[in-house]
């Protein structure tokens, strides 16, 4: 079993609707939980950032977790075709100190198009 | 400000040939990553080097030797190409080891 598995899609929705994303994972020692954002042919930029359990919201986005059900997800509300991109989901456990560690593992992302 | 950034930005080589792929940053952040990044395969982390003057393998290091010149600047080597990594390219670099990632626009390389 893969440590963190993520639906590849394609996931096609209409403008306006609500986009759910998620991943499951296998490491309990997970405790910092990422959402990147991959455009086609760029690199990825950090969308949400979240610690340990609960929700995160920023703007039309909501992150959660769920670290008993090892399931994390991401919620686009109002989704715009701008928001059509490749979705990565990122997390590590804690590094030596107890701040996060270096090592992320990435999902395999999950390509969404916003059609207008 | 211009981020970090990554030359070339497309390469094709043959198996055997040996080349450097050259990474910056201007955001005086202390650490600095290298990945790659394959269909199906996800990104996955090649070297990282978590201050200037430290360097450590990541999950996938095999044919690969990176430097980390000064606080900016941070090389990969690939002393002999093979057509398994033929790939996408990524550098990025964090604050620190829990701070964001930010990453450059990629390497396209093929090794035919």
């Amino acid at each position: 079993q893969k440590e963190v598995e993520q639906d590849p899609g394609p996931l096609s929705v209409p403008e306006g609707a609500i986009v759910s994303l998620n991943c499951t994972y296998s490491n309990s020692a997970f405790q910092y939980f990422m959402w990147y954002r991959q455009y086609s042919r760029k690199g990825p930029e950090l969308l949400m950032y979240t610690y340990s359990s609960g929700n995160k919201e920023d703007g039309r986005f909501t992150a959660q977790v769920d670290k008993s059900s090892k399931y994390i997800s991401l919620f686009i509300r109002d989704s715009q075709p701008s928001d059509s991109a490749t979705y990565l989901c990122a997390m590590s456990p804690p590094g030596d100190s107890g701040a996060g560690s270096y090592q992320l593992t990435f999902g395999k992302g999950t390509k969404l198009s916003v059609i207008p | 400000n211009a981020g970090v950034t990554q030359t070339p930005k497309f390469q094709v080589l043959k198996t055997g040939q040996s080349m450097t792929l050259q990474c910056a940053q201007d955001m005086n952040h202390n650490s600095m990553y290298w990945y790659r990044q394959d269909p199906g395969m996800g990104l996955r982390l090649i070297y990282y080097s978590a201050s200037e003057g430290t360097t450590d393998k990541g999950e996938v290091p095999n044919g690969y030797n990176v430097s980390r010149l000064n606080k900016r600047e941070f090389s990969l080597r690939l002393e002999s190409a093979a057509p398994s990594q033929t790939s996408v390219y990524f550098c990025a670099s964090s604050v620190a080891r829990d701070g964001e990632q930010f990453f450059g626009p990629g390497t396209r390389l093929t090794v035919l």
